[in-house]
């Protein structure tokens, strides 16, 4: 899987739009870009995933560049709850023994967002 | 939805004792998946199961550790004998199929004296 780059910590006022950068210059083109989460002494949560088209839903919206060597996480309106460690993870497919395919997850140091007041 | 439901949420045992972590995944949820987090090696995938079968024990650390699927409503991680150095927190995982998203239960904090 390709490997991703991530600020290692950022700040953001709450109320205000977060934009959590992420560099996966070495992605090929059946690998997806997924963000997760992880709030204190909690386990990971999904946000969103997207392959090439920028996605949006409840939680966020994902932008990925057009060629895909970057995307960046947008939390339009950042709360105190939303401080977390933000993962951006690379996934490829694997065909396991059966002839599945198995999409690895492999977590990063990740960025240590802090919403304040 | 319950989510996923992992038992105990807090270990403390002496080395050498046998510890058994319990997972219940998603309802409907075919795939399971069994990480470990520390501070030093962040999370790392252990073991993932399709349909109850282990599909992917590469990240299995040795021969004290095993992990079961009896059926598509549990599974169970075992470490004997335990080690200090075992000390983490396990997260069991659970998706829809092997390469949809995953969701995690909230962990078991293992400490081993």
């Amino acid at each position: 899987d390709a490997k991703t780059t991530q600020p290692t910590s950022m700040d953001c006022a709450e109320g205000r739009a977060a934009n959590l950068p992420c560099n996966h210059s070495t992605i090929s083109g059946n690998e997806y870009v997924y963000w997760y989460r992880q709030i204190h002494s909690q386990g990971p949560q999904y946000i969103i995933h997207g392959l090439k088209n920028n996605e949006t839903n409840e939680m966020a919206s994902l932008i990925i560049t057009e060629d895909r060597k970057s995307s960046t996480l947008i939390l339009p309106h950042a709360t105190l709850r939303d401080t977390a460690v933000y993962y951006c993870i690379v996934r490829g497919g694997l065909v396991d023994a059966g002839g599945t395919s198995y999409g690895k997850l492999t977590f990063g140091q990740g960025t240590i967002l802090t919403v304040h007041p | 939805d319950a989510g996923v439901i992992q038992s105990p949420r807090h270990e403390v045992t002496e080395m050498g004792q046998e510890v058994t972590l319990r997972c219940k995944p998603i309802s409907g949820h075919n795939s399971l998946f069994w990480y470990r987090q520390t501070m030093m090696r962040g999370l790392e995938l252990l073991i993932y199961f399709n349909n109850n079968v282990p599909i992917d024990d590469s990240g299995m650390p040795e021969d004290r550790f095993s992990a079961k699927m009896p059926n598509a409503s549990f599974s169970t991680l075992k470490i004997q004998p335990s080690e200090p150095r075992d000390s983490a927190v396990y997260f069991c995982a659970s998706s829809f199929g092997p390469s949809y998203e995953q969701y995690f239960g909230p962990g078991t904090r293992l400490t081993v004296t």
